[in-house]
Formats: C-alpha cells, structure tokens, sequence
C-alpha cells in the first residue's frame, strides 16, 4: 500500500538557520496529492503546503517544498528558521483528488532555539 | 472561515465500555467526513470515509462493529468506540472536506481518548 517515510524524530536548529524536513513517498498512484501539516501543541493539524504538480515549487508562510516525482519525495525547506516554528511536522500523502484518505508519515518534531 | 469541532476534547471510559464521539463542521458542507486514530508514540492512521449518500469505507483493521460511524447530514458526523480497550487509546481526529474544494480537508481538534 502507500507509504511515507520522514526525517525521522526530532530536529533541532538554532534560530536563524535553514529548515529541511525530509519526506519521501511510494504510492501506486500516478499523480499523487503531497501535503504537509503542522501541529503545534494541543492544537489539531493544518495544512500548511500541498501540491499535485510535478516539479513546481509551492510556497506558504516562508516553508517551501517541491513535489519531485522522479525521487517520489516532497521535502519540507525554509531559509530560516523561527522560534515559532517549533512544532511537529507531518508529511501525508493522497493518492486521489479528493485528497480526503490521506497517508500520513511519522512526524518530524521540530525544535528551535536561540 | 470553515472550522471543525470536535466533542468531547478529552473522555475518560472503562474497559470494555463505549464511547460516543462528536465531529461539527461549521461554516461549511462536509461532503465528507474522515476519522483517524493517533495511537500513542504513533502517526496518524485512518479509521474511516464517510461520505454523504455513500456507504462508509472501513479501512484495513478497523470494522463498523467496532466503529459505528453515522454521518447524517452535510454538517455532523459522529462515531463510537465500542467495548474500548486499552489499544483503542488515543486522539481520534475528524477531517472534514467541503464541497467543491477536492484537495482541502479541515481537521478537529480531536478527541483524546483514555481508557482506563
């Protein structure tokens, strides 16, 4: 069945420097839906990016990710980091327009400091 | 703006008794409604489509006699967790989708689930 795989548990970054939270996929699916949503703590998740397009780039609040079909991945990028970004991180993965029987990855907690 | 509500936020039950959980969507029609389950230390797995005038979808592992979903309307979907044991712990999210916006689902704030 579909799959995602992330960067694995907690990344820490020091406020200032670059954001990449790795997602990769496997889907039967030729033309899949990639989102990714934050959850900041008790809060439930928002979408933050989503994308359908191959090889377009797709830009919200700073976070930008490109859907590379060719290496079945969508990494999660920012040029800097912010102490309110600290959240955690999820990759999910339709492979249907509806987008609604999403597959999500594991979660990436991001942490960021001073 | 379309927003999601979720009842109760936090519910406590006893072994092998049931529980009853809420989804509302507010400010928009949920053609469909899906629910998923965050076990603990785990991602987000989904229980169940429910989409109006369709019969619901059960994923792999989950059943409708252990998850009894009703979905009436375009705005209130509602499932149980029957005889809820200890691996049924968990937040159970509900995902609304609106009508006519085929990639945007809205998510609740879940409902935590403990079982005791």
């Amino acid at each position: 069945g579909d799959s995602v795989t992330q960067t694995e548990g907690l990344v820490t970054l020091t406020e200032g420097l670059p954001v990449m939270l790795n997602c990769t996929y496997q889907t039967i699916y030729s033309n899949p839906f990639l989102f990714w949503y934050v959850q900041h703590l008790n809060e439930s998740p928002r979408l933050l990016l989503k994308s359908f397009t191959d090889n377009k780039r797709t830009e919200h609040q700073g976070f930008h990710a490109t859907l590379h079909k060719s290496s079945s991945s969508f990494h999660l990028q920012k040029s800097s980091a912010q102490l309110s970004d600290s959240a955690l991180y999820y990759c999910a993965l339709s492979g249907t327009s509806s987008g609604q029987k999403l597959v999500f990855g594991q979660g990436t907690i991001l942490k960021v400091y001073l | 703006g379309a927003l999601v509500y979720q009842y109760p936020r936090r519910t406590i039950c006893k072994s092998g008794t049931s529980m009853r959980m809420e989804c509302q969507a507010v400010g928009f029609q949920a053609t469909s409604v899906a629910w998923y389950r965050q076990s603990p230390q785990k991602t987000f797995e989904l229980i169940a489509l429910s989409t109006v005038n369709s019969a619901i979808k059960y994923e792999q592992n989950f059943t409708q006699e252990k998850f009894p979903i009703s979905h009436p309307n375009l705005s209130f979907s509602s499932m149980t967790v029957l005889n809820a044991y200890l691996e049924d712990r968990g937040l159970y999210l509900c995902g609304a989708r609106e009508r006519g916006r085929q990639d945007t689902q809205y998510f609740g704030p879940g409902t935590r689930l403990l079982v005791l």
